[in-house]
């Protein structure tokens, strides 16, 4: 699976959109993009998912962009309840499903 | 609702004891898998099961074992040949093994003490 670099941490102003993002410069053609956000001592928590076209769901929407190297999760409207770690991985399912790379995602903070 | 159910929660085990983790979904789903997150750390993957009465071993199998004699059960062994089992266990499943999303479960914390 392709490795995905995002920022170690970000913040957030409450009611603003909060725009993640994430780069995957080796992505395949193939592999999709997954976007995953966990609470401390909470399992994962699956958000949205895309492969070339932007993505839209009730959560949160999903840019990538054109030459599929990068892309940008958006939470329109933040909550203090989206307070999280939040995971870009890749992945092209077949033999290689099941082995998420999980690194170290970006810290959100979303402030009052 | 349907979901990913673990239990329990918290455990905390002897030094030479085996433990099992349970894990039980109502989603229909045919693959299932069980995961090790440490402290500040990604997932492993412990074990993965396609289909009923097959599993696989992962990146990280020594020292667990698991059984899949029902589609919605896949319970977890933390054996006593497990060096360093003090983790977050994490199980989830996909409708198939193949390009589909995995929903997990809300984990287990095993202690050993």
């Amino acid at each position: 699976d392709a490795k995905t670099t995002q920022p170690t941490s970000m913040d957030c102003a409450e009611g603003r959109a909060a725009n993640l993002p994430c780069n995957h410069s080796t992505i395949s053609g193939n592999e999709y993009v997954y976007w995953y956000r966990q609470i401390h001592s909470q399992g994962p928590q699956y958000i949205i998912h895309g492969l070339k076209n932007n993505e839209t769901n009730e959560m949160a929407s999903l840019i990538i962009t054109e030459d599929r190297k990068s892309s940008t999760l958006i939470l329109p409207h933040a909550t203090l309840r989206d307070t999280a770690v939040y995971y870009c991985i890749v992945n092209a399912g077949g033999t290689s499903y099941g082995k998420l790379t999980f690194g170290q995602g970006t810290i959100l903070t979303v402030h009052p | 609702d349907g979901g990913i159910t673990q239990s329990p929660k918290y455990l905390f085990r002897k030094e030479g004891q085996n433990v099992t983790l349970s894990c039980e979904q109502n989603l229909n789903h045919d693959a299932m898998y069980w995961y090790r997150q440490d402290p500040g750390q990604g997932l492993r993957l412990i074990y993965y099961s396609q289909i009923v009465n097959d599993f696989q071993k992962g990146d990280i199998a020594e020292g667990y074992s698991v059984s899949r004699e029902k589609k919605e059960s896949f319970p977890l062994t933390v054996t006593s040949a497990q060096k360093n089992p003090t983790a977050f266990y994490l199980c989830a499943s996909s409708i198939g093994y193949s390009g589909n999303t995995i929903y997990f479960g809300e984990g287990s914390w095993l202690t050993v003490v």
